[in-house]
């Protein structure tokens, strides 16, 4: 079974400052890979995500992953971080055909001024 | 926005009784989902349906059951609610060709005393 590992729990950044969060997945054939956020209070959105092709996916809201297959992540990032940023950021994997996704246990963004 | 509202958005309600939760959605997507989220677990899934009167089991399907008599509906049941099932909500669908994309409902909060 596909698993996914977002290993920071908690991030804060300075707004303007640039954004990485990390996700490492395990499954054994190629896989399906989002990333989602979540304001509080209120349900995911979809950032972006990945089925094949070009490595470097972009997003809404001026987000991008890139999937490296040989490091089995999927990391998500933005040049600049912006006060409205700060959410719930979860990782996810699926299998083609298989009709369900394994989420991450998500990352909180903190932004400081 | 996917068109999927869920119902009731707030419950509270005391251990033993039965809670039925409601997912709606507005276009026949066949795929739906119910997850709960807890902090530090992520989302995990509860119950899925792949069509009316279809359903499986998702990782922490003990204590709910499904039911979906209508393409537009998906109803969580607790027989009798416990404490540990006191959590967040979601409803998701999945959307199209892509059918390893999930969009997700608003949320219900449940508490139970």
């Amino acid at each position: 079974a596909q698993s996914v590992t977002q290993p920071d729990i908690h991030i804060t950044v300075s707004e303007g400052a640039s954004l990485e969060l990390r996700c490492n997945y395990s499954y054994g054939a190629t896989p399906y890979l989002f990333w989602y956020v979540q304001s509080p209070g209120q349900g995911l959105q979809l950032l972006l995500k990945y089925f094949s092709g070009d490595t470097l996916v972009q997003g809404i809201k001026g987000f991008e992953a890139e999937f490296k297959r040989s490091q089995s992540s999927f990391n998500l990032r933005k040049p600049s971080v912006h006060w409205s940023d700060a959410a719930e950021y979860f990782c996810a994997v699926g299998v083609r055909g298989y009709q369900k996704v394994t989420f991450g246990i998500g990352t909180k963004l903190q932004v400081i001024p | 926005d996917a068109g999927i509202t869920q119902s009731p958005r707030h419950k509270v309600t005391e251990t033993g009784t039965p809670v039925t939760l409601r997912c709606h959605q507005t276009e026949n997507h066949r795929y739906m989902y119910w997850y709960r989220q807890d902090p530090g677990h992520g989302l995990r899934l509860i119950h899925y349906s792949y069509g009316v009167k279809d359903t499986d089991k998702g990782e922490v399907s003990d204590g709910y059951s499904v039911s979906r008599s209508k393409t537009e509906d998906f109803l969580l049941t607790l027989e009798s609610a416990t404490s540990s099932q006191t959590s967040v909500y979601f409803c998701a669908i999945s959307v199209g060709q892509d059918t390893d994309t999930q969009y997700f409902g608003p949320g219900t909060r449940l508490t139970v005393l």
